[in-house]
């Protein structure tokens, strides 16, 4: 497509519920990062994928927070037994890749999720 | 540390006046520094960039920012201001692997 993807825009889930939350990046580009942004806490750096690898998920919050990449492109970040102050918007971003100017990252619409 | 600073959370300005929304940064090595703006409801648009070379740079939508390493600044500025830059601006550093760390934003108002 010709920008990032996020799906599904809107979730509503009931505390302890887990959620996936999906990410179709550019096509082409080999870096994908994830973000949360909350009221409390701005935007917030979770996980960075190069292809398939995640060579920096110092972001993520706690062992709830997991994400994989499949195939170099599309990803998933999945949240087990939700917590109330998991409710965020989560921005998918991509990039051609490493140095400089491939850095530049585009970013998707975000998912707000709400728990309930 | 590696972390971004704007200092002004709010800031008001008349429709035709001038705009600086201020930025500071830590970052250990060769910073590449961003400015994003996101309206109400919508994501992350870039306003322009600076990875290295002149240190005034141009961006979309009449913007422009001046990096000055002596400082550890990164200010955008707007000649005139529209009704429709009302918005929230956030000011980012990264490095190679493009990890992005943003400052907590500034909310531009506008008063017709």
């Amino acid at each position: 497509g010709a920008g990032v993807s996020q799906s599904p825009s809107n979730k509503v889930t009931e505390k302890g519920k887990d959620v996936e939350l999906r990410c179709d990046p550019i096509s082409g580009h080999t870096a994908l990062y994830w973000y949360r942004q909350s009221l409390g806490q701005g935007l917030e750096f979770l996980i960075y994928f190069q292809g398939n690898s995640a060579p920096d998920k110092s972001g993520l919050p706690s062992d709830r927070f997991s994400a994989e990449r499949t195939g170099g492109s599309v990803s998933t970040l999945t949240i087990q037994r939700t917590q109330q102050e998991d409710s965020a918007v989560y921005l998918c971003a991509s990039s051609l890749g490493v140095g400089r100017a491939n850095t530049e990252a585009f970013f998707g619409q975000g998912t707000r999720l709400t728990v309930v | 540390a590696q972390s971004v600073t704007q200092p002004d959370i709010h800031i008001t300005v008349s429709e035709g006046a001038s705009l600086e929304l201020r930025c500071n940064y830590s970052y250990g090595a060769t910073p590449y520094l961003f400015w994003y703006v996101q309206s109400p409801g919508q994501g992350l648009q870039l306003l322009l960039k600076y990875f290295s070379g002149d240190t005034l740079v141009q961006g979309i939508k009449g913007f422009e920012a001046e990096f000055k390493r002596s400082q550890s600044s990164f200010n955008l500025r707007k000649p005139s201001v529209h009704w429709s830059d009302a918005a929230e601006y956030f000011c980012a550093v990264s490095g190679n692997t493009g990890k992005l760390i943003f400052g907590q934003g500034t909310t531009l108002q506008v008063k017709p």
